[in-house]
């Protein structure tokens, strides 16, 4: 079994600020994490994903995520927000089932940048 | 770049009809899979697709379902007859590892 839990539903920053949205996980083999972004009326985009080599992953747009096996977290990371940064934030915890692999997704957090 | 293309963008019928919605995958794909996201809702898996056979399926994919590859770049998602609780946004997505996927821009279908 896995889940995915993202903890804050909107997070609030202003632009040229740090940008900081969690996640947490469970799964009960050595999963693969991705986060994706979804602009308005857009499809989900692929930001980076995590696959069991270096912790710390850089995504596309600044965006990068640390893997922390001990605190089963993996948060996602960007030094200074933009305003093209606000969109909605999907955590996903992807493992092995019978040869697939079945995700889950996190509920999504919406980032608001104020100018 | 490439991406995953879906078909129709909005899609409104009436309860008990049947749809199609229409996707194509990156052309050099080999997994296919089909989410969908009720509005304020999580997205949510609905089956995944390899080798020209159904690999995983989801509790929600019931025999109301199915999903085809007609004709090696389409893939399809068949709702017999639709539900008001079918209204959502149904995402297709393609990748060449069974764990990464690409996603289309979704159809919101809507069921009167």
């Amino acid at each position: 079994a896995q889940s995915v839990t993202q903890l804050d539903s909107h997070v609030s920053v202003s632009e040229g600020t740090p940008v900081l949205l969690r996640c947490n996980y469970s799964s009960s083999y050595s999963p693969s994490l991705f986060w994706y972004v979804q602009h308005p009326n857009k499809g989900l985009q692929l930001l980076l994903k995590y696959t069991s080599a270096a912790t710390l992953v850089k995504g596309i747009n600044g965006f990068e995520a640390e893997f922390k096996k001990s605190e089963t977290s993996f948060h996602l990371t960007k030094p200074s927000a933009h305003m093209s940064d606000a969109a909605e934030y999907f955590c996903v915890v992807s493992a092995p089932s019978g040869g697939s692999y079945i995700p889950t997704f996190g509920r999504g957090t919406s980032l608001i940048v104020h100018p | 770049e490439p991406e995953v293309t879906q078909t129709p963008s909005h899609q409104v019928t009436q309860m008990g009809q049947e749809v199609i919605l229409r996707c194509v995958p990156i052309s050099n794909h080999l997994y296919f899979y089909w989410y969908r996201q009720i509005l304020g809702q999580k997205v949510e898996f609905l089956v995944s697709f390899y080798n020209n056979e159904i690999s995983e399926k989801s509790e929600i994919f019931d025999d109301q379902f199915s999903v085809e590859r007609p004709d090696g770049s389409n893939f399809t998602l068949k709702i017999r007859s639709t539900k008001l609780e079918d209204s959502a946004m149904y995402f297709c997505a393609s990748g060449t590892l069974a764990d990464t996927q690409y996603f289309g821009p979704g159809t919101r279908l809507t069921v009167l």
